[in-house]
């Protein structure tokens, strides 16, 4: 089966554009989560969602980022006005939410590098 | 705050020796406890996790971990390394959102 899936894998932007990253969780996964990863640092939390609500954006480090998950099903991690600080790995995982099951799938990252 | 300290930037393990690589945390309540490794330009893959029970937790890859509430640790352990081992591995804490450490690389000489 498809594991979590994100695009684009790569990402350069020039300072001050807006970018959009996608995520596409496990099927049937309720809850969905990303985190950003700095070079040589571990992943640090950034927001979750269960279904479409978005439960927790305590990570968000600026009003400039913004999450959605509309449908409950595909997510979507906006950067406004990118600043070369934002330059970072972005992993999204997914869940299937119940306490037992609280393992998290990562995907493979988006890599964004602001010139 | 929470945390998560993984004490090792580096461990250099030569092929076929035992490895221990070290997590504390730091939590209002035990948390539910993971260890993951990552690989260049790949994901991050669950090692094994500790949600409660048993305080040796069994893993993929010849990977255990053992709980220990004293100690706030919960450290990770392989008899045997292979030269495939070689990847970051990241411990984390929480419930829902995690807390990763920074990550141990471990490099393996033949």
């Amino acid at each position: 089966g498809a594991g979590v899936s994100q695009s684009p894998r790569y990402k350069v932007a020039k300072r001050g554009q807006d970018v959009a990253l996608r995520c596409d969780p496990i099927s049937g996964h309720v809850s969905l989560f990303w985190y950003q990863q700095a070079l040589g640092q571990g992943p640090e939390f950034l927001t979750y969602f269960q279904n479409e609500a978005q439960l927790d954006k305590s990570g968000l480090p600026s009003d400039r980022f913004f999450a959605e998950r509309p449908e409950g099903s595909v997510s979507t991690l906006k950067i406004q006005r990118t600043q070369q600080e934002d330059s970072a790995v972005y992993l999204c995982a997914s869940s299937h939410g119940l306490a037992e099951y609280n393992e998290q799938f990562f995907g493979p990252g988006t890599r964004l590098t602001v010139l | 705050a929470q945390s998560v300290t993984q004490p090792d930037i580096h461990i250099t393990v030569s092929e076929g020796a035992s490895l221990e690589l070290r997590c504390n945390y730091s939590y209002g309540a035990t948390p539910y406890l993971f260890w993951y490794v990552q690989s260049p330009g790949q994901g991050l893959q669950l090692l094994l996790k500790y949600f409660s029970g048993d305080t040796l937790v069994q893993g993929i890859k010849g990977f255990e971990a053992e709980f220990k509430r004293s100690q706030s640790s919960f450290n990770l352990r392989k008899p045997s390394v292979h030269w495939s081992d070689a990847a970051e591995y990241f411990c984390a804490a929480g419930f829902q959102k995690l807390v990763f450490g920074t990550g141990t690389r471990l490099l393996v000489s033949p």
